[in-house]
C-alpha cells in the first residue's frame, strides 16, 4: 500500500480547472512531485519542489501543499493533459522514495 | 540533451535474475542520482531505490532489501540495476530516472519490459 493517496479518477470539462491531490502524512515535512504519463510513454515531470515547473512545461500547471495535502492544479485543462498523473515524496523515515497511486485525468 | 537509454526487454524463469543497463548522455553522470521505478501492466509506479554515480552509495525501499543490487560502470556512463529471485509478480517496465533527488525526476529513460514467466 502506498504512503501517499490520490482519488484513482477525475475528469474535467475543457478549458475548466481541475485540482488533483495527494495526501500522505510525510507531506506535512517534504514537498511532492508530480508527474503525468500518457499511455506507453514514460513519466514526464511537471512540477518540482514549492512549485517549480520544468522548461518545457506550461504554466498552467501549478502545484501547491497545505498540511498533509499537496495539490496540482491545471488552468485551463487542454485536451493533451488527458493522462495519469502521479505524485512523489519522501516516505515517513524521509530516506526513501514514494509514489501515490496515480489519478487518471479525463477531459470532457 | 540529456538522454537515458535503456537495455532491451528480457525475458526470465522464476527464480532467474535480470540485469538492466541505463546509459546516460548529455550531461556529467556523476553529478546526480540515478533512481530506479517499476510499473507493472495497468498498475501505478512504483520506486526501487536510488544510487549515487559518484560515490556508488545506495538506498533500496524496503521491499526490495535483500533481491536489488544497484551499480555503475563511471566509464561508459552506464547505470544497472539488478533484480534476483525473480516471481511473476516482477513483470513489469523498469525504468531508470535521473535525480537531483528523490522527489525530483527530471529525466527518464524510455523503460524495459521485464517478463518473468515459467
Amino acid at each position: 500500500s502506498s504512503e501517499l493517496t490520490q482519488d484513482p479518477a477525475v475528469s474535467v470539462a475543457l478549458g475548466q480547472t481541475v485540482r488533483i491531490t495527494c495526501q500522505g502524512d510525510s507531506l506535512r515535512s517534504y514537498y511532492a512531485s508530480w508527474y503525468q504519463q500518457k499511455p506507453g510513454q514514460a513519466p514526464v515531470l511537471v512540477i518540482y519542489g514549492k512549485n517549480n515547473r520544468p522548461s518545457g512545461i506550461p504554466d498552467r500547471f501549478s502545484g501547491s501543499s497545505s498540511g498533509n495535502t499537496a495539490s496540482l492544479t491545471i488552468t485551463g485543462a487542454q485536451a493533451e493533459d488527458e493522462a495519469d498523473y502521479y505524485c512523489n515524496s519522501r516516505d515517513s523515515s524521509g530516506n526513501h522514495g514514494v509514489f501515490g497511486g496515480g489519478t487518471k485525468l479525463t477531459v470532457l | 540533451q540529456v538522454q537515458l537509454v535503456q537495455s532491451g526487454a528480457e525475458v526470465k524463469k522464476p527464480g532467474a535474475s535480470v540485469k538492466v543497463s541505463c546509459k546516460a548522455s548529455g550531461y556529467t553522470f556523476t553529478s546526480y542520482d540515478i533512481n530506479w521505478v517499476r510499473q507493472a501492466t495497468g498498475q501505478g509506479l512504483e520506486w526501487m531505490g536510488w544510487m549515487n554515480p559518484n560515490s556508488g552509495n545506495t538506498g533500496y525501499a524496503q521491499k526490495f532489501q535483500g533481491r536489488v543490487t544497484m551499480t555503475r560502470n563511471t566509464s561508459i556512463s552506464t547505470a544497472y540495476m539488478e533484480l534476483s529471485s525473480l516471481r511473476s509478480e516482477d513483470t513489469a517496465v523498469y525504468y531508470c530516472a535521473r535525480g537531483p533527488s528523490i522527489t525530483t525526476l527530471d529525466y527518464w529513460g524510455q523503460g524495459t519490459l521485464v517478463t518473468v514467466s515459467s
